[in-house]
């Protein structure tokens, strides 16, 4: 399966540290995205990591990517209240992009 | 900003009527998707739609789904028999004129679906 799956299912951080969130996938893929949900709504994109890149930031996201392993990585640095959401890794091959089950992210105040 | 739009937000339904459910997508994207996300899992593909006909689909998209882009503006998703393990949440996605495998998704907030 080209899905993704992310680890932990859940994170609970206190508020001002940084949230790690890992992915794994199987099949060889064109890029990369994460992906936040927060609840009952749509998907937004994050950031997408091409397959011949390592690393790449956005504001407080770094997301890595290590093909040979099949992973990568998902940093939001100085968590906020307002990044309590669901975060999604989603593999891009062809014209499937496939989601995984996503981490559950909760910021206590 | 662009937007995709999608009606209705929730549709209650019976056992074994069709329904359909409606998307927008930005106006000048031309790869469109449909998936479903039972409450609280995992989000799944359904299919991809590129130049007026189907290029991927999942096991999930069975005889029982179709899609259709009718009118240039509208692209709809179609189950023609619903069954209770139907109900879910649908979310319509388009990708723009980058072209496939460089493109972010953008996503509408999906159509509920209930079946009764």
């Amino acid at each position: 399966s080209q899905q993704g799956e992310e680890d932990p299912q859940a994170l609970s951080i206190q508020e001002g540290e940084n949230a790690t969130m890992n992915c794994s996938y199987k099949t060889s893929i064109n890029n990369l995205q994460w992906y936040r949900q927060n609840s009952g709504r749509g998907l937004v994109h994050l950031i997408l990591i091409r397959s011949n890149e390592r690393e790449k930031h956005s504001g407080r996201l770094r997301v890595t990517l290590d093909t040979s392993k099949k992973s990568s990585s998902l940093l939001i640095t100085a968590s906020r209240a307002a990044d309590t959401a669901s975060y999604f890794c989603a593999t891009d091959r062809d014209d499937k992009i496939i989601f995984g089950k996503g981490t559950r992210l909760h910021i206590l105040p | 900003e662009p937007e995709v739009t999608q009606t209705p937000s929730h549709q209650v339904t019976q056992m074994g009527q069709e329904v359909i459910l409606r998307c927008v997508p930005i106006s000048n994207h031309l790869y469109f998707y449909w998936y479903r996300q039972i409450l609280g899992q995992k989000v799944e593909f359904l299919v991809s739609f590129y130049n007026n006909e189907i290029s991927e689909k999942s096991e999930i998209f069975d005889d029982q789904f179709s899609v259709e882009r009718p009118d240039g503006s509208n692209f709809t998703l179609k189950i023609r028999s619903t069954k209770l393990e139907d109900s879910a949440m649908y979310f319509c996605a388009s990708r723009g004129l980058a072209g496939k495998n460089t493109g972010e998704l953008f996503f509408g907030e999906g159509s509920r679906l209930t079946v009764l």
